[in-house]
């Protein structure tokens, strides 16, 4: 299957800074990406749709001025948590369909587990 | 709404001993179902997906069913190297962001040997 790949896999940040993720897909062109964020034992939570070179779109109660999303090219989606705090620690994944391919599999990076200390 | 629900929470085979998980969904139209296998700390790996009614796919021990209300992963002859928590998740035909999935909880699985 196609590869996206997530960097970095894991960080620890100091509260009141900022961390960007990463999201690239490595062999296909991916005109959508989409962030998770997951918590222990609960489900993936979609925070945002990333479409190359438009604006984000945010899913309800996600606040966009916080987690910044910039899909500048067709392998390369970034996430960055701005000012981040205690809470905002969490396990962010990022996933791509392939550009045309509506109605197939999602491919997944490896996750990025963030800690805001 | 669109929803996914799976059960059990959490199963706990002996190694060789089959067993099924449940994925039940709600949505307007299904684009497709898909399952997903997730190890601790790590993206999901994408397993299968199906699109209609009475379909089937395999994957060595792994086989998945689909109805028009729910969705089944059979497990034949589990090795604790099949341990993982399993994901499924839909992809509704008229909702969702642009190919959105909706996620289930998952099903924990732990075989031991």
């Amino acid at each position: 299957g196609a590869v996206v790949s997530q960097h970095p896999s894991w960080v620890i940040c100091k509260s009141g800074t900022s961390v960007k993720i990463e999201c690239r897909s490595l062999d296909f062109q991916a005109t959508t990406m989409f962030w998770y964020r997951q918590f222990p034992k609960q489900s993936l939570m979609l925070m945002a749709t990333s479409n190359e070179g438009s604006k984000a779109t945010y899913e309800q109660g996600v606040e966009k001025d916080k987690f910044l999303i910039n899909h500048a090219s067709l392998t390369l989606s970034t996430l960055t948590v701005t000012s981040a705090h205690p809470e905002d620690s969490s396990f962010y994944i990022c996933s791509a369909r392939e550009w045309g391919a509506l109605n197939t599999e999602a491919f997944f990076g490896q996750g990025t587990r963030l800690t805001v200390v | 709404e669109d929803q996914v629900t799976q059960s059990p929470e959490a199963l706990r085979l002996q190694e060789g001993e089959s067993s099924s998980l449940n994925c039940s969904y709600t949505v307007s139209g299904l684009r497709g179902l898909f399952w997903y296998r997730q190890d601790p700390g790590k993206g999901p790996e994408f397993l299968f997906t199906l699109y209609s009614a009475g379909e089937e796919k395999e994957k060595e021990r792994l086989k998945a069913t689909l109805t028009k209300k729910e969705s089944f992963l059979h497990i034949t002859a589990p090795k604790p190297e099949d341990s993982a928590t399993y994901l499924c998740a839909v992809q509704d035909h008229y909702g969702g962001s642009q190919g959105n999935l909706i996620f289930g909880k998952g099903t924990k699985l732990s075989v031991k040997p």
